[in-house]
């Protein structure tokens, strides 16, 4: 498996509060990627990073902000969690942009991180 | 960007073959097949992609007609641990591939 971790694993947080989800990868991958997974919706696209301190949207940025300042640590933050930011969040990587040329390029996966927003 | 409609679900039984198709009507010159399968509190994980007529890896086989607008992943002999959600993604280009709800295959004794 790909050497990517995600931290905290878990969390539990109340509405107002800021929030830090971190990615960490150790195979010096260019793009980074964080996605939030809910029932119904499949996997959404929140931001990515396509180099170190170069970032863009994705189809559901609002509410994060996102920052690299290293190649291997993409940070993910709620300014002010909301509950419908409670999801589970994935962080990916991949050496070229996912889905451009050239396209055989894939994705791979962190574990996964649990956010619940009271 | 190429939308992509497969089945919300199948059941299977141990030892069969499942075959799941994933209809892409605009698919562009450029654009591959990529299949993703994502087991419960994992990440997706990849499974096999092509451009087309047929590929086959060690775990699956992916069908792409001449016409490319559909693509069937194929699971030999299916067991247990195969219950999992399968996406199909269709992109390239320089556009960013995006996920689907996905096919939830569940395979049973």
């Amino acid at each position: 498996d790909a050497g990517i971790t995600q931290s905290p694993r878990h969390k539990v947080t109340e509405t107002g509060t800021p929030v830090t989800l971190r990615c960490h990868q150790t195979e010096n991958h260019r793009y980074m990627y964080w996605y939030r997974q809910d029932p119904g919706h499949g996997l959404r696209l929140i931001h990515y990073s396509y180099g170190v301190k170069d970032t863009d949207k994705g189809e559901v940025s609002d509410g994060y902000s996102v920052s690299r300042s290293k190649t291997e640590d993409f940070l993910l933050t709620l300014e002010s969690a909301t509950s419908s930011q409670t999801s589970v969040y994935f962080c990916a990587i991949s050496e070229s942009i996912f889905g451009g040329s050239p396209s055989t390029d894939t994705q791979y996966f962190g574990p996964g991180t649990r956010l619940t927003v009271l | 960007l190429a939308k992509t409609t497969q089945p919300i679900s199948m059941d299977s039984y141990e030892g069969q073959e499942v075959n799941i198709t994933c209809s892409h009507n605009n698919i562009a010159t450029n654009d591959y097949i990529t299949w993703y399968q994502q087991f419960p509190s994992q990440g997706p994980r990849f499974i096999i992609q092509g451009y087309k007529t047929k590929v086959t890896n060690e775990v699956a086989s992916l069908f792409i007609p001449a016409d490319r607008k559909s693509s069937t992943l194929s699971l030999p002999r299916v067991s247990l641990s195969d219950t999992a959600v399968y996406y199909c993604l269709v992109g390239g280009g320089g556009n960013k591939l995006t996920f689907g709800t996905g096919t939830q295959l569940k395979v049973e004794l």
